[in-house]
């Protein structure tokens, strides 16, 4: 099972600073990794796919890199709405599972 | 436009089942897989398996195993996620997710609080 390390749990940043946010994985995921953003009392939103690939409706301030067992999620300028938490998931074939990491939150 | 609506909050003693609907709308229902992830107070997001709703075919964490089933009504384009011998650690939110192109949940919906507690 792959096993997905997110850090650091938590970073303290003000707004317009740039957040940069990091996923490992314990075994190559190729470029099969998506990040989400939770915001108190909502359901997850998928932010990016395909390691970098921004989903419909993201602002451009978020961006999304790696390969193989390290990624990275940066947010090049803070908006105050951007203060939440951060998951990484990845999608195996085998066994077929799903795995989150544990979350980064982001906070002022 | 794609919406998965889930149904309401259930509070349940320890030992009993619980059955949790999710309805999407705004595609076709069969086309795409559906998860569920639960998410505990204060705690990360926790996947629990799939439905596939064209074959009915499911898969599960290991951990959920035994415990959990998920079903799939095509007539009413509903899905359905039954948790049996219900603990206290079951407390939590339960999500249903679409999985879109691309190993990724494109679509979740609003989730369901489920309290464990006698």
């Amino acid at each position: 099972e792959i096993v997905l390390t997110q850090s650091p749990a938590t970073l303290s940043l003000s707004p317009g600073e740039r957040a940069t946010l990091s996923c490992r994985a314990s075994q190559s995921v190729s470029s099969y990794l998506a990040w989400y953003q939770q915001k108190p009392g909502q359901a997850p939103r998928l932010l990016i796919y395909g390691a970098s690939n921004r989903a419909t409706g993201i602002p451009a301030r978020f961006s999304g890199s790696g390969s193989g067992t390290d990624f990275t999620l940066t947010i090049s300028s803070l908006e105050p709405e951007d203060f939440a938490v951060y998951y990484c998931h990845q999608r195996s074939n085998w066994p077929p599972a799903l795995t989150f990491g544990g979350g980064t939150k982001v906070e002022i | 436009q794609v919406q998965l609506v889930q149904s309401g909050a259930e509070v349940k003693k320890p030992g009993a089942s619980v059955k949790v609907s999710c309805k999407p709308s705004g595609y076709t229902f069969t086309a795409y897989y559906i998860h569920w992830v639960r998410q505990a107070p204060g705690q990360g997001l926790e996947w629990m398996g799939w439905i596939n709703p064209n074959s009915g075919g499911t898969n599960f964490a290991q951990k959920f195993q035994g415990r959990v089933t998920m079903t799939r009504d095509t007539s009413i384009s509903s899905v359905y996620m039954d948790v049996s011998r219900l603990r206290s650690d079951d407390t939590a939110v339960y999500y249903c997710a679409r999985e879109g192109l691309g190993d990724l949940l494109d679509y979740w919906g609003q989730g369901t609080l489920v309290t464990v507690s006698s």
